[in-house]
């Protein structure tokens, strides 16, 4: 079936070095893909979303990179922070002929950022 | 600017007992509202969505429930709570001309005991 996972579990990074996490997915025909951050004990939060007629979409600090050839997605994240550790989730949209919209998430990356 | 409000922010509950989570977005009108079950350590688990009042659509049979009385206020709902109830709960909306992005809650810790 339909399905967006994650290369990594979890990525362990030095601060100011630059994160990369990965992601593929296998519906050719998803036409948006976001990335969410989620802190311990919260909601996730947007980050950078990218539509399909698009290959690179940057954003401050962040930047998403979609392969459709290999239904591939990554977020690299620049001079990576201790704030910036957290779980990273995918996700791809389906938009249903009725106008409904459902997101189909991976299971997640944790990143770790040493100081 | 649209916000969304969930609580109880946690909640502890022993097996058997009801539940009720309520969910309300400020600032848009008929949006896409979405419940999901997180449970520690993992991904994002789709339970109910709705395109409008009164509509609901399960994603997986469960014991639990949802309703939309008014068009920005969602509720999870159950009568008798399992041990497997225990999660992180999400609520999320879209816009209903909206690009696909989803807005999360904060979230409801919920304990059963």
């Amino acid at each position: 079936g339909e399905s967006v996972g994650l290369h990594l579990p979890t990525l362990s990074v030095q601060e100011g070095d630059n994160s990369i996490i990965n992601c593929a997915y296998s519906n050719s025909a998803s036409d948006y893909f976001i990335w969410y951050k989620q802190e311990s004990g919260k909601g996730p939060q947007f980050i950078i979303d990218i539509r399909s007629n698009m290959d690179k979409r940057q954003g401050q600090r962040v930047t998403v990179l979609l392969n459709k050839t290999v239904k591939h997605l990554s977020l690299q994240i620049a001079a990576t922070q201790p704030g910036d550790s957290a779980v990273y989730f995918c996700a791809e949209n389906h938009l249903w002929n009725t106008g409904f919209q459902k997101l189909v998430f991976g299971t997640g990356t944790r990143l770790l950022v040493s100081p | 600017s649209q916000t969304i409000h969930q609580w109880p922010a946690t909640l502890v509950q022993p097996v058997g007992s009801p539940l009720s989570l309520e969910c309300t977005v400020e600032g848009t009108s008929n949006p896409n509202l979405y419940w999901y079950r997180q449970a520690a350590g993992r991904g994002l688990q789709l339970l109910f969505y709705s395109v409008g009042i009164g509509q609901i659509s399960s994603e997986v049979p469960q014991n639990l429930s949802a309703s939309r009385p008014q068009d920005r206020q969602f509720i999870l709902s159950s009568k008798k709570l399992l041990l497997s109830d225990s999660g992180f709960y999400l609520c999320a909306w879209i816009p209903p001309a909206g690009s696909g992005t989803q807005y999360f809650g904060p979230g409801t810790r919920l304990l059963v005991l």
